[in-house]
């Protein structure tokens, strides 16, 4: 039980180039999240969805796009990246019916943005 | 506009001392507070958390206070010990699929 994955762990693109973070969690759970933690900012909440086939925007969505075409795995995209999406992002998941409580969150991945 | 604040970017304390660590929220509508623990290069972990019907919870070392009236919230690790030393983030929802974060607080404990 490996629990939420993030891939790749690291990685570094220049400007206007395009990527896709991936997550997968092996829980069985319903929703999903996509957060960036930034310097002096927290955790702001990128997309989110609360199952298969579904999608939302969250606190800071634009230059992202996400998909989430199996249950156990969250796409994010980044179609053009700029430097501003330089941060760390953050995967979570948790059950329908689980409280608030049990959102469990992936390592993280580190995107440099030259 | 930040709806969940804590205003100590760091926080140093002796090991074996009260760490009390601060959280202020604006919306009235949060029902449920949390705690979630960060060590580097780790994804964050639920600590604690209180429902806005209760002004107190306890886990063993860790009380999450709650005063709704003045809107804030606080933390207190006791006795603190050297492998608390991590970024603490207070959350809150007003729903249950949905999370607003603080900036976080850096505690360390020093020998």
């Amino acid at each position: 039980n490996a629990g939420v994955t993030q891939t790749p762990k690291f990685r570094v693109l220049k400007t206007g180039q395009s990527m896709t973070l991936l997550c997968a969690q092996d829980m069985n759970h319903e929703y999903m999240y996509w957060y960036r933690q930034d310097p002096g900012m927290g955790l702001r909440l990128i997309h989110y969805s609360v199952g298969e086939g579904t999608t939302a925007k969250g606190e800071v969505p634009d230059g992202y796009n996400v998909s989430r075409l199996k249950k156990q795995n969250f796409l994010l995209g980044l179609e053009s990246a700029a430097p501003s999406q330089t941060s760390v992002y953050f995967c979570a998941s948790t059950p329908l019916y689980g409280t608030q409580e049990t959102q469990y969150f992936g390592p993280g991945t580190r995107l440099l943005v030259l | 506009d930040q709806q969940v604040k804590q205003n100590s970017p760091s926080l140093s304390v002796q090991e074996g001392r009260i760490s009390i660590l601060n959280c202020d929220y604006t919306n009235s509508m949060f029902d449920y507070f949390l705690w979630y623990k960060k060590y580097p290069a780790e994804g964050p972990t639920f600590l604690i958390s209180i429902s806005s019907i209760k002004d107190k919870n306890e886990d063993g070392r860790f009380t999450v206070f709650l005063n709704k009236s003045a809107k804030h919230l606080s933390l207190h690790i006791v006795p603190s010990q050297p492998g608390d030393s991590a970024v603490y983030f207070c959350a809150a929802s007003e729903s249950a699929s949905k999370l607003t974060f603080g900036t976080g607080t850096r505690l360390q404990v020093t020998l």
